[in-house]
């Protein structure tokens, strides 16, 4: 059993280039989410999925979107990346409709030149 | 707006010295507080969550609803204690957490 799995594990990317950080999870969780992790912000959530088919907002939304097709996967694209995205992405999941125990990714560090 | 502020960005103490990491927050609700660790290298993980009551790796964490606190405590520092800490609260019903700033431990030998 995988649990959750990202990739790439880092990227580094011209700016204004299209790039999607993928996230895959068989633990059959509902709820999944994409947080970014800076220093000195700690962790800030970007967008989230509560079930398939369904996506939210976080507190930093702007400038990406996510698509929740199926249970298992939750892809974070980035339109037209920008230096302010470098920072390091995390996915988790978590059951019981996000009511639970947060499951985390390793991690992608992404960074736009 | 719900809200949680850890007030250290970086705490340092001596191996089998007391560790306090402070964790407060603002809701409204019932919240539901969690503690989560990131060991260098490692991805985030659960430490403990306040309904269980629960300890782990010697670290226990009280809500007081009174203070509006959640700070995680253990008695006697380890060097393998050395990570970030963060404090989250999940807004009951919302599916969403919100996490501090986190805390970055440092154990000295």
């Amino acid at each position: 059993i995988a649990g959750i799995t990202q990739a790439p594990t880092s990227q580094i990317l011209a700016a204004g280039r299209r790039m999607t950080l993928r996230c895959t999870q068989d633990m059959r969780h509902n709820a999944m989410y994409w947080y970014r992790q800076d220093l000195g912000l700690g962790l800030r959530l970007i967008h989230y999925s509560n079930t398939a088919g369904t996506t939210g907002k976080g507190e930093v939304p702007d400038g990406y979107s996510v698509s929740r097709a199926n249970t298992d996967d939750f892809p974070l694209t980035l339109a037209s990346a920008v230096p302010s995205q470098t920072s390091v992405y995390f996915c988790a999941s978590s059951d019981a409709g996000g009511q639970d125990t947060q499951y985390f990714g390793p991690g992608t560090r992404l960074t736009v030149l | 707006a719900q809200r949680v502020t850890q007030p250290e960005k970086l705490l340092s103490v001596f191996k089998g010295a007391p560790v306090e990491l402070k964790c407060n927050y603002s809701y409204s609700g019932s919240p539901e507080l969690f503690w989560y660790v990131q060991y260098s290298r490692q991805r985030l993980q659960l430490l403990l969550r306040h309904i269980s009551r629960e300890s782990i790796k010697g670290f226990t964490a009280d809500l007081n609803k009174g203070e509006t606190s959640f700070h995680l405590k253990k008695p006697f520092a380890q060097e393998e204690d050395s990570a970030m800490y963060y404090c989250a609260l999940l807004k009951s019903g919302a599916g969403k957490s919100t996490f501090g700033d986190g805390t970055t431990l440092t154990v000295k030998p």
